[in-house]
């Protein structure tokens, strides 16, 4: 089974700063997916950015970046000039690439706050 | 084109009571997939349809259920309600183009007193 982890519960970053979320994933698959999901008060859940995991150019949206290290199982999104709007909750997933089946694995997410 | 739409957003029920939430997916989007959050546990894969067939179900007692019709609406009925099934239930919808992205609706805050 496919699990997907998200060691920092909590984190914080000063206005036009740059934060890195960090995200593994214990999967014995080789083609997948790995996406970060932003999940403002709202409750609404965002994607932000996706990742091929058979495609060695790490994705970039404006401002969200990636890391993806296949090897290390690691998957970090960089925020670059923090805004406000950029404060909530942070899910990675992970999603087996099979004919079927849509399952997301999510971790326990990360709550970033933007501060003034 | 409209969202994912859940209805009802919030919804209180007793224990032991059923309930049953809609969701309504992206028009021309067959895959429908249904997620619980709670604070303790995080986002869990309940069921996903496709075409009116359920593809895929996670690892939820048999009082969880669900179903989709024709036109890709999906319904999830829980009964027997538990305290412990309070959470906001996630539906999601995708087109299966190759490389999908799930879009998520607002949710349905169920709260079982």
């Amino acid at each position: 089974a496919q699990t997907v982890t998200q060691s920092q519960p909590e984190m914080s970053v000063q206005e036009a700063e740059t934060v890195t979320l960090s995200c593994t994933y214990d999967t014995s698959e080789s083609n997948y997916y790995l996406f970060w999901y932003k999940q403002p008060p709202s409750r609404q859940m965002i994607l932000v950015i996706r990742q091929e995991a058979y495609k060695q150019q790490n994705a970039t949206e404006n401002r969200f970046s990636v890391n993806f290290q296949k090897a290390a199982k690691s998957f970090s999104l960089k925020i670059s000039d923090s805004q406000l709007g950029d404060t909530a909750m942070y899910f990675c997933a992970f999603m087996k690439h099979q004919g079927g089946s849509e399952k997301l694995v999510f971790g326990k997410g990360t709550k970033l706050t933007v501060n003034p | 084109k409209a969202g994912v739409t859940q209805t009802p957003r919030y919804l209180i029920k007793t224990r032991g009571q059923q309930v049953t939430l809609s969701c309504s997916p992206i028009s021309g989007h067959r895959s429908v997939s249904w997620y619980q959050q709670t604070p303790g546990q995080g986002l869990q894969f309940l069921f996903e349809y496709f075409s009116e067939t359920q593809r895929n179900k996670g690892n939820f007692p048999g009082r969880f259920s669900g179903r989709q019709f024709s036109n890709s609406r999906s319904e999830m009925n829980v009964s027997t309600l538990e305290l412990g099934d309070s959470a906001l239930y996630l539906c999601a919808s995708s087109d299966r183009g190759g490389f999908t992205e799930a879009f998520f609706g607002q949710g349905t805050r169920l709260t079982v007193v």
